[in-house]
């Protein structure tokens, strides 16, 4: 079973400014076909939650371009270039390439 | 428009049964891939298991395996998990969703409900 690691797992942070989050996999996620099968979620309170990314780096229709996906090998990260108030919940990674597993989640939360 | 809707979900007592079921709608369902994923109360996702496309492999998590069952019917356009010999600790929020590595889309249902308790 692949392991994924997110920090922090609770993050404040400012209106307005950047905000980072970190994923990290037991092994690496790059599969035989040669491509990284990496998502980011986001989920607001009360809903299910969201693809925002998939492959690293690829955002989805409808994705804000605030928000990026970076990273290989086994070790990644989403970033937000300026956080708004409808941004403040929680971030999932989840790899695709070893079947299925998520990370622990993230919680933004406004300092 | 493109949505899954689950059903079954209720309370039952330790050791008892439940059948979930998903219903897709607005895209072609049986060229999904399909997942049960589940939220314990204030927690994070958890992956519970897989079925391809036309059946022909299913996975699970380990602290499920032998207690519960995926399966679809893709002329219903519907997924359903059998789950059975239930533990409080299967309490939680159940979403089926296409957890797709591709685009153009990636689908989840509102959640279905199961609390485990005496």
């Amino acid at each position: 079973e692949v392991v994924m690691t997110q920090s922090p797992l609770s993050l404040p942070v400012t209106l307005g400014q950047p905000a980072s989050i970190s994923c990290r996999s037991s092994q690496s996620l790059v599969h035989t076909d040669g491509i990284t099968y990496l998502n980011w979620f986001q989920q607001r309170p009360g809903q299910s939650p969201r693809r925002l990314i998939y492959q690293v780096s690829r955002r989805d229709s409808g994705v804000p371009d605030r928000f990026s996906g970076s990273g290989s090998g086994t070790d990644f990260t989403l970033k937000i270039s300026r956080v708004e108030a409808e941004d403040v919940c929680v971030y999932y990674c989840m790899q695709g390439t070893h079947w299925r597993s998520f990370g622990q989640g993230t919680k933004l939360e406004i300092k | 428009e493109v949505q899954l809707v689950e059903s079954g979900g209720g309370l039952v007592q330790p050791g008892g049964s439940l059948r979930l079921s998903c219903v897709g709608s607005g895209f072609s369902f049986s060229t999904y891939e399909m997942n049960w994923v589940r939220q314990a109360p204030g927690r994070g996702l958890e992956w519970v298991s897989y079925i391809s496309d036309h059946s022909r492999l299913l996975l699970y998590t380990d602290s499920v395996k032998g207690r519960f069952t995926i399966s679809r019917d893709n002329a219903k356009n519907t997924l359903y998990l059998q789950m059975n010999s239930l533990r409080a600790e299967d309490t939680g929020v159940y979403y089926c969703a296409s957890l797709e590595l591709r685009p153009p889309m990636d689908v989840w249902g509102q959640g279905t409900t199961v609390t485990v308790s005496s």
